[in-house]
């Protein structure tokens, strides 16, 4: 599976939209990029994925850089409830195990 | 919803007690994962099983067993708890889809102490 890089940290205002950064520059061309988050004491949550096209839910936006090395996750209008680690992963098809790094850690501040 | 529920949100148990980890799905998935998370070490899968009594070894099995005899409830077993095997431990499930890996739904994890 690719490898990915994102910050340990990031700092966003209250009501502002937050960009989180994911390097994956060893990405293949059948492989994901997936985001999840996980708030403290819970379990991670799914947020959004893509595999060339930028995508949007009612989440976040997600935008692939045309080369595929590189995403953004885009939360548009953060809340405080949006403080959280944000996992990104890359993987394919057929292989079932997934392998989250460390993540960032997002605070969204008042 | 899907709904994946373990047994118990906190769990204290001895140096040598055999622990079950329990888990349910109520979403008909195929692929069910065990992971356990540290601090600074992100998550590590322990085992996963794509389809019942399956199982397949993820990245750290060692000092751990599972079992998946029905569909939607997949065991971990730790045969002699070990003070090493202090964590968090995250059960999850996924659909298996014919073109693309479906999103992982994670329970809310049970913390296990040994002491």
């Amino acid at each position: 599976d690719a490898k990915t890089t994102q910050p340990p940290s990031m700092d966003c205002a209250e009501g502002r939209a937050a960009n989180l950064p994911c390097n994956h520059s060893t990405i293949s061309g059948n492989e994901y990029v997936y985001w999840y988050r996980q708030i403290h004491s819970q379990g991670p949550q799914y947020i959004i994925h893509g595999l060339k096209n930028n995508e949007t839910n009612e989440m976040a936006s997600l935008i692939i850089t045309e080369d595929r090395k590189s995403s953004t996750l885009i939360l548009p209008h953060a809340t405080l409830r949006d403080t959280a680690v944000y996992y990104c992963i890359v993987y394919n098809f057929g292989n079932e195990k997934l392998t989250f790094g460390t993540g960032t850690r997002l605070t969204i501040i008042p | 919803d899907v709904k994946v529920t373990q047994s118990s949100r906190y769990l204290v148990k001895r140096t040598g007690e055999k622990v079950f980890l329990e888990c349910v799905q109520d979403m008909d998935h195929e692929n069910m994962f065990w992971y356990r998370q540290d601090p600074g070490l992100g998550l590590r899968l322990i085992y996963f099983s794509y389809d019942v009594k399956m199982k397949e070894k993820g990245d750290i099995p060692e000092g751990y067993s599972v079992s998946r005899e029905k569909k939607e409830r997949f065991s971990l077993i730790l045969e002699s708890a070990s003070t090493n095997q202090t964590s968090m431990y995250l059960c999850a499930s996924s659909r298996q889809l014919s073109s693309y890996n479906s999103p992982l739904h994670f329970g809310n994890g049970t913390r296990l102490t040994v002491t």
